[in-house]
């Protein structure tokens, strides 16, 4: 079985400050995780990927994330938001043995202030 | 190369009616999925498809929904006698052939279906 929890449903940051957006999986085999993200009445974007190469990704706009498999962690962070980072941010987990089943966590919606 | 497209984008139906989404893979592409995705909610995998064959539809509803993916033509998602609780956002991803390594999916801009 695989799982995902998005600890936070809403994140609220100014502008230039840093973001951080968190994210536990559960999964009994090698999970490969993503995050998507989603501006309003739009479909999904896919902001980075982990399939078990390099722990720390780097992804589009700034963003990039970090695997900690001793944590089931897969945090996504950026240094200096800007406003078009506002939006709903997923992330999710599938693997092998799931059939490409993609399990996607509550979302998280980020709100950036002038 | 194109990506992911769904039709319609927006789709108004009555109570009772049936409604039906369309999903044309990306070029290449012959693996299918459709999620849905209620309002404040994340998206949840209904059914798997490949090419005339449907792989997993563990998501699906028992009753008054149907997928399909034909040998030609885009995929289509069915639902008959739609009930208020059917408003959502549908998504469809693709992914190619054989061994997808990391197991991507590219997604579509999705259908909303409202039910009056």
């Amino acid at each position: 079985a695989q799982s995902v929890t998005q600890l936070d449903s809403h994140v609220s940051v100014s502008e230039g400050t840093p973001v951080l957006l968190r994210c536990n999986y559960s999964s009994s085999y090698s999970p490969s995780l993503f995050w998507y993200v989603q501006h309003p009445n739009k479909g999904l974007q896919l902001l980075l990927k982990y399939t078990s190469a390099a722990t720390l990704v780097k992804g589009i706009n700034g963003f990039e994330a970090e695997f900690k498999k001793s944590e089931t962690s897969f945090h996504l962070t950026k240094p200096s938001a800007h406003m078009s980072d506002a939006a709903e941010y997923f992330c999710v987990v599938t693997t092998k043995a799931a059939g490409n089943k993609l399990t996607f966590g509550g979302g998280t919606r980020v709100l950036v202030k002038p | 190369n194109a990506g992911v497209m769904q039709n319609p984008r927006h789709l108004v139906r009555r109570r009772g009616q049936e409604a039906r989404l369309r999903c044309s893979p990306m070029k290449g592409h012959s693996h299918v999925y459709w999620y849905r995705q209620l309002p404040e909610e994340g998206l949840k995998f209904m059914v798997y498809l490949q090419k005339e064959n449907i792989i997993d539809e563990s998501g699906m509803p028992k009753e008054r929904f149907s997928a399909e993916f034909p040998k030609e033509g885009p995929s289509i998602l069915r639902i008959q006698q739609v009930v208020r609780g059917d408003s959502a956002a549908y998504f469809c991803a693709s992914s190619p052939p054989g061994t997808n390594r990391d197991n991507e999916q590219f997604f579509g801009p999705g259908t909303r279906l409202t039910v009056l």
